[in-house]
């Protein structure tokens, strides 16, 4: 079952503009994690951030939580060509010692040059 | 530091065949995870360790999948008999402990045809 839903599925946008995407969720949770994917590649995890926080940053990633309404997201500033990818966000549910990462479908990025 | 291994990188079986993958672990890392990630989908969780120790299976098709972590480190993912919707990416990943960054692997690339 799909806890985390991306919006939107896909965005292009012109190299050096902000990149902004939403995940939205429906259960409480204990993190939220985003991830990166390149084509045919590997998940690269990005941010984590707690439910007792409501914002994170790392380099040019900016990432919010908002528990109220359930949802986050992730802002890609002065974005690059290296940029594109698939990103997902990844809600952490678990209780008693597991980890339910639970993955959105992703937002399909694209940046221009 | 290492990441996560894993082999093979690719693999093309017949339906009814059997397979088997290979993880070894972020040195140190105490939880494993083995995903399916269906072309255009997020990752789902088939199966969690904790070190030798099965957390959660819950989505683990158990009359055909089977996975191991015997010396709480490597592990093995076996598919026996395959079927053709089993075709995806099997990403196994990492992390510290439940509640932190899970790290993946470059996953290996299952075709059934």
């Amino acid at each position: 079952s799909q806890q985390g839903e991306e919006d939107p599925q896909a965005l292009s946008i012109q190299e050096g503009e902000n990149a902004t995407m939403n995940c939205s969720y429906k259960t409480s949770i204990n993190n939220l994690q985003w991830y990166r994917q390149n084509s045919g590649r590997g998940l690269v995890h990005l941010i984590l951030i707690r439910s007792n926080e409501r914002e994170k940053h790392s380099g040019r990633l900016r990432v919010t939580l908002d528990t109220s309404k359930k949802s986050s997201s992730l802002l890609i500033t002065a974005s690059r060509a290296a940029d594109t990818a698939s990103y997902f966000c990844a809600t952490d549910a678990g209780g008693g010692g597991a980890q339910k990462l639970v993955f959105g479908q992703g937002t399909r990025l694209t940046i221009n040059p | 530091e290492a990441g996560v291994a894993q082999s093979p990188r690719y693999k093309i079986i017949e339906k009814r065949q059997s397979v088997a993958f290979w993880c070894n672990p972020i040195s140190g890392h105490a939880t494993l995870y083995w995903y399916q990630q269906i072309l255009g989908q997020g990752p789902k969780l088939l199966i969690q360790f904790q070190n030798n120790g099965v957390v959660d299976d819950s989505q683990l098709p158990k009359d055909r999948f089977s996975a191991e972590r015997l010396k709480g480190v490597d592990s093995t993912l076996k598919i026996q008999p395959a079927k053709l919707e089993d075709s995806a990416v099997y990403l196994c990943a990492s992390s510290v402990r439940p509640g932190t960054e899970i790290f993946f692997g470059p996953g290996t690339r299952l075709t059934v045809l």
